[in-house]
């Protein structure tokens, strides 16, 4: 079935740095969001979007929601140790959900 | 915590055994998802229920046996598995199936197949 493109697959970045994902689906989405996955855990959702163009900030996050409807990306500003984890890009179309592999970002103090 | 709680976190089993997978959710939701995560592959939808009744079956082989006595159970039974099920099995639930219900994660077991 469809699957979401998510990339870069990892990321190894400095404390304090900014750092940005996206996904793409060659489907359109109704809803786009964005997961993170620490290890040994499930995901714990940080954003959803429900409108094309929507922006929507959650603390130093923050996610788009294409105004394709193909694509979302999510930025995080000023890295922090604890943003270790998997970052996953979920598309929702009735009730059909797709993820993306997910992005493995790595965080140098 | 998100809601959804699942047991055991970790299981070892031989190719001959027989196990179950348990979910509970304590957040009024009617549907319950089973998923399987592989590493470096995207999550894997296997079964869906919806007010107790399965509305989804993705094509998973006959060893893994879903049962949902109710909308906050969830269990997966699990007999004759193979190494490559090795996976995180996660559980999740979301208020119903309709589009735009956001899916809340348990943090999942991890299965080992001997």
């Amino acid at each position: 079935g469809q699957q979401l493109n998510q990339s870069p697959q990892s990321m190894f970045i400095q404390e304090g740095e900014d750092v940005s994902m996206n996904c793409t689906s060659s489907s359109i989405f109704n809803t786009w969001l964005w997961y993170k996955q620490d290890p040994g855990e499930g995901p714990v959702l940080l954003i959803a979007l429900y409108k094309a163009g929507e922006l929507t900030s959650n603390g130093r996050l923050t996610a788009q929601f294409g105004i394709t409807r193909k694509d979302s990306f999510l930025n995080i500003s000023a890295s922090i140790p604890s943003d270790v984890g998997i970052y996953f890009c979920a598309g929702q179309q009735d009730n059909d959900m797709r993820f993306g592999a997910g992005t493995r970002l790595t965080v140098k103090p | 915590e998100t809601g959804v709680t699942q047991t055991p976190r970790h299981l070892v089993m031989g190719m001959t055994n027989k196990k179950s997978l348990k979910c509970e959710q304590h957040l009024g939701h009617n549907a319950m998802y089973w998923y399987k995560q592989s590493a470096k592959k995207p999550l894997e939808l296997m079964f869906v229920y919806n007010f107790k009744e399965q509305t989804e079956n993705n094509s998973v082989p006959s060893r893994f046996s879903p049962e949902c006595p109710n909308s906050s159970h969830l269990f997966l039974h699990l007999h004759t598995l193979q190494p490559e099920d090795s996976a995180l099995y996660l559980c999740a639930s979301s208020q119903d199936t309709a589009g735009a219900e956001t899916q809340y994660f348990g943090p999942g077991t991890r299965l080992l197949v001997l």
